[in-house]
């Protein structure tokens, strides 16, 4: 079974300064990993996504995230946080033999970039 | 560009009542997914459907019905609710994840469901 694991429920950190948004996961064979952010009261918006390839992934905002296989991670982060950063982070996989098999989701980490 | 849009937005109901969540794309997405949300367990699946007619259960499917007649719309029905259901809501979809399970899943903005 494929599962998802975001250790952290919140993550506190100064505007300017470098942010990072763990995340392990667990799959049998290759995985896709995928970054979702959301606002409040909003629905969940794309970020970024791991296929193949390149580790480092660049997304919407300035955001990137880098695929470690042997650490099973795929870490969100961001050279210099904004305010506008506050928001709710969900990191996702599927596993290539789930081949139907929708997203399973972590549970959020939520982020808190302070002025 | 509608996307995927869901009403209704909020929703007050009381226990035993029939409720129905309706979700609409407008991408001719084959895949279709109702999510809840919840404080401490991230996101849920309830149910998925794969294409007009086929449907599957998730990870939490109980209290719920689905239904797919047409490619563009999958109503989320909790036939009797309970204060256990109060949730927000997320439909959401996305092109062949078959041979492509890269595919990005796209979501709605959203139903919050208070059942009292």
């Amino acid at each position: 079974a494929q599962s998802v694991a975001q250790p952290e429920d919140q993550v506190n950190v100064a505007e300017g300064n470098p942010l990072t948004v763990k995340c392990t996961y667990s799959v049998s064979g290759n995985p896709y990993l995928f970054w979702y952010v959301q606002y409040p009261n909003r629905g969940l918006q794309f970020l970024l996504k791991y296929i193949t390839g390149d580790n480092l992934v660049k997304g919407s905002y300035g955001f990137e995230a880098e695929f470690n296989k042997s650490q099973t991670s795929f870490h969100l982060k961001k050279p210099s946080a904004l305010v506008s950063d506050s928001a709710l982070y969900f990191c996702a996989v599927r596993g290539p033999v789930s081949g139907n098999t929708p997203l399973v989701f972590g549970k959020g980490t939520r982020l808190s970039v302070i002025a | 560009d509608a996307g995927i849009t869901q009403s209704p937005r909020y929703k007050i109901t009381e226990t035993g009542r029939q409720v129905t969540l309706m979700c609409h794309q407008t991408w001719s997405h084959s895949y279709m997914f109702w999510y809840r949300q919840d404080l401490g367990h991230g996101l849920r699946l309830i149910y998925y459907s794969a294409a007009a007619d086929i449907t599957d259960k998730g990870e939490v499917p109980d209290g719920y019905v689905v239904s797919r007649s047409k490619t563009e719309n999958f109503p989320l029905t909790l036939e009797s609710a309970t204060r256990s259901q109060t949730s927000v809501y997320f439909c959401a979809s996305s092109d062949i994840q078959g041979r492509f399970s890269g595919n990005t899943i796209y979501f709605g903005e959203g139903s919050w469901l208070t059942v009292v």
